[in-house]
């Protein structure tokens, strides 16, 4: 199955901007839908699809994607935005793949 | 509002077996594909298998391939991971997850609260 590579961590200071970032070649073909995971808790999907919110989740959270490598932005991380983000997609044959992880730091 | 309720975890010797099961409210269960994934301690999401809608498609991680078996009930709305074969590295949290597809693409949009398997002697 492909692979999908994440930095494993990022930081950003409060209220700026930040970008999380997947690469794997099965984004080619297939959007990634991104997680939001919390210490203790289970994840969340903050985008799915193009650039597609769940009902709750905030505009701040947006995603996009060129070629290999899909992003996950956050445009004026708060606080609370501080967790784990994982990516995943699929490959041809059907199977699922996450991304290693990214621990956003809030500075 | 959807509710995904795992249970069945605990501690078994490698080689063992445990049944997970994962009780579905608040949607209609029957028209969804549904999927397990799981976390080990301290590191990230693994994708372990998923079901269509009415059993029909099944599929599987190479890592638990021929060992676990992914099967449903739509008519008492729950879902069941059968693990035989138990290893220390299927020690993990399993997650219940409800999938939905857009674009092909499986995304997972409502996800249980887990349940601890811990695979030792």
């Amino acid at each position: 199955s492909s692979e999908l590579t994440q930095d494993p961590a990022v930081s950003v200071a409060l209220g700026q901007t930040v970008r999380i970032t997947c690469q794997g070649d099965s984004l080619r073909s297939y959007y990634a839908s991104w997680y939001q995971q919390k210490p203790g808790q289970a994840p969340v999907l903050v985008i799915y699809g193009k650039n597609n919110r769940p009902s709750g989740i905030p505009d701040r959270f947006s995603g996009s994607s060129s070629g290999n490598t899909a992003s996950l932005t956050i445009t004026g991380a708060q606080a609370e935005d501080e967790a784990d983000y994982y990516c995943n997609s699929r490959d041809s044959s059907g199977c699922v793949v996450f991304g290693g992880g990214t621990k956003l730091t809030v500075l | 509002q959807v509710q995904l309720v795992e249970s069945g975890g605990g501690l078994v010797k490698p080689g063992g077996s445990l049944r997970l099961s994962c009780a579905a409210s608040g949607f209609t269960f029957s028209d969804y594909y549904m999927s397990w994934i799981r976390q080990a301690p301290g590191k990230g999401l693994e994708w372990v298998s998923y079901i269509s809608s009415s059993s029909s498609y099944t599929n599987y991680a190479d890592s638990v391939k021929g060992r676990f078996t992914i099967s449903r009930d739509n008519a008492k709305n729950s879902l069941y991971l059968q693990m035989n074969s138990l290893r220390a590295e299927d020690t993990a949290v399993y997650y219940c997850a409800r999938v939905s597809v857009a674009a092909g693409m499986y995304y997972f949009d409502y996800w249980g609260q887990g349940t601890l398997v811990t695979v030792s002697s």
